[in-house]
């Protein structure tokens, strides 16, 4: 199973926005809109922070939104803020019946 | 509150065998799949295993079919994650995870490190 394709770093300033692609295949991210993302901080475990490529979860900061086109889902973090430096991960269902993670990416808050 | 506490990591000599543990509280644990997933240090997340909520589905990653098992007990809230024939690039925090709708992990645990190694 192949990892999901992430750009290794993204970074910003406070109050810009920020875009996280995550570049699949017609076998998973093409397939389905299972895709969901995850914020991890150092040490701690991931949270999700959306799902079925752009809901947000209950109690989940409005600045985090999704969307897919074709094989790459995206991750948009809008009014960037210095909590949300951290590492993000996709992930999507695919046909072999299991789910495929990114290969993360750590974005910082310049 | 929903919760899930990892246990049973530990040292382990390559080639040994451990069990880990997922104990789950806080939701009506007997229908929900549940996943294993896991981090090695630096590097980023690997999905492991699933179980469903009855036991009839099961799925490995191919990078541990053979060597792990995954199992479940309804009556005690748990989860298990019997690990055999360890290698050292089986070193990692392992995590368990509610699986919400087969790819959407809404609640994890902490982890539990588990290092291979002689």
């Amino acid at each position: 199973q192949s990892a999901l394709t992430q750009p290794a770093s993204v970074s910003g300033s406070p109050g810009q926005s920020i875009t996280i692609s995550c570049t699949g295949t017609s076998r998973d991210v093409g397939a389905y809109n299972y895709v969901s993302w995850y914020q991890q901080h150092p040490g701690k475990a991931p949270k999700l922070v959306i799902y079925d490529v752009s809901v947000r979860p209950s109690g989940v900061s409005d600045r985090f939104s999704g969307s897919k086109s074709g094989n790459t889902a995206s991750l948009i973090i809008s009014g960037l803020q210095p909590e949300d430096e951290s590492d993000y991960y996709c992930n999507s269902y695919s046909s072999s019946g299991t789910p495929h993670f990114g290969t993360g990416t750590k974005v910082t808050v310049l | 509150e929903v919760q899930l506490v990892e246990s049973g990591g530990g040292l382990v000599q390559p080639g040994g065998s451990l069990r880990l543990s997922c104990a789950a509280s806080g939701f009506l644990f007997s229908t929900y799949t549940i996943d294993w997933i896991r981090q090695a240090p630096g590097k980023g997340l690997e999905w492991v295993s699933s179980i469903s909520s009855g036991s009839h589905d099961i799925f490995y990653a191919e990078s541990v079919k053979g060597r792990f098992t995954i199992s479940r007990d309804n009556a005690k809230n748990s989860v298990y994650l019997q690990m055999n024939s360890l290698r050292g690039d089986d070193t990692a925090v392992y995590y368990c995870a509610r699986d919400w709708t087969g790819t959407t992990f809404d609640y994890w645990g902490q982890g539990t490190l588990v290092t291979v190694s002689s």
